[in-house]
C-alpha cells in the first residue's frame, strides 16, 4: 500500500483541520483494513488519533473524541481526518497509516505538517 | 504522559546489543500484542516488530521482541550505525478502546 497525505498545512486557531489520505497499491474497499491517523508534535513522541473500518467502525482516542471525525471514501479510494476547534497544541506532523491483518499499523504515509497559527 | 512507560534514551557502541523496554498494565500489554516502530531521523514510523515477537519481512533478525506480562523488550543485535533512531512501542488498550504510543526510546549509536 501507499498513502499520501494531503491538505492545508497553516490552519487558524478555532478553525478545523482538514486532512485526507489517498491510498494506492490495494483496494480501499478491503475489511482486512482500518484506515487511521497518527499525529506527532515536532520534537515529541507520536499519538494516535484514531481509526475507521470500511465498515464505519469509528475508534478515537478519548482525550480527541469530542473533536474528531474519520471518514472513508472507498470511491474515491480516499480516507479523511476532521480536527474541531483546533489550538496550537494540535500543531504536529499527520500521518495517515494503515491497520491491517499483522494488527499493527504496517503502511504509513510520509507525513503532512499542520501548523496552527493566527 | 504516555500509559506505556519507555526510557527516554538508551546507547550502545557499533557491534553490541542493546535492550529497550516498554512497561504497561493489564488491560493494554498484559492482554494485547506489543507493536514496535523505529522512526529515523526525519521520516515516517516504520512496523519494525508486530504480534510482540514477528518481525515483517525484509526487517533484519538483528531486531527481535518479546512480551513478558505487563511488559515488553526489543533487542537489536550487532548494533549499526543507521539503527541510530527512535523506537516506539505500541499496544490496544482494552479499557481505553484505544491505541497507546509509549514515549520513545532515542537510540544513540556511539
Amino acid at each position: 500500500l501507499h498513502l499520501q497525505e494531503s491538505g492545508p498545512g497553516l490552519v487558524k486557531p478555532s478553525e478545523t483541520l482538514s486532512l485526507t489520505c489517498t491510498v494506492s497499491g490495494d483496494s480501499i474497499s478491503s475489511s482486512d483494513y482500518y484506515w487511521g491517523w497518527i499525529r506527532q508534535p515536532p520534537g515529541k513522541g507520536l499519538e494516535w488519533i484514531g481509526f475507521v473500518s470500511n465498515a464505519g467502525s469509528t475508534y478515537y482516542k478519548p482525550s480527541l473524541k469530542s473533536r474528531v471525525t474519520i471518514s472513508v471514501d472507498t470511491s474515491r479510494k480516499q480516507f479523511s481526518l476532521r480536527l474541531s476547534s483546533v489550538t496550537a497544541a494540535d500543531t504536529a506532523v499527520y500521518f495517515c497509516a494503515t491497520w491491517g491483518q499483522l494488527y499493527a499499523f504496517d503502511s504509513w504515509g510520509r507525513g503532512t505538517l499542520v501548523t496552527v497559527s493566527p | 504522559q504516555s500509559v506505556l512507560t519507555q526510557p527516554p534514551s538508551a546507547s550502545g557502541t557499533p557491534g553490541q546489543r542493546v535492550t529497550m523496554s516498554c512497561s504497561g498494565s493489564s488491560s493494554n500489554i498484559g492482554g494485547n500484542t506489543i507493536n514496535w516502530y523505529q522512526q529515523l531521523p526525519g521520516t515516517a514510523p516504520k512496523l519494525l516488530i508486530y504480534q510482540n515477537d514477528r518481525r515483517p519481512s525484509g526487517v533484519p533478525d538483528r531486531f527481535s521482541g518479546s512480551k513478558s506480562g505487563t511488559s515488553g523488550s526489543l533487542a537489536i543485535g550487532g548494533l549499526q550505525s543507521e539503527d541510530e533512531a527512535d523506537y516506539y512501542c505500541a499496544a490496544w488498550d482494552d479499557r481505553l478502546n484505544a491505541v497507546l504510543f509509549g514515549g520513545g526510546t532515542k537510540l544513540t549509536v556511539l
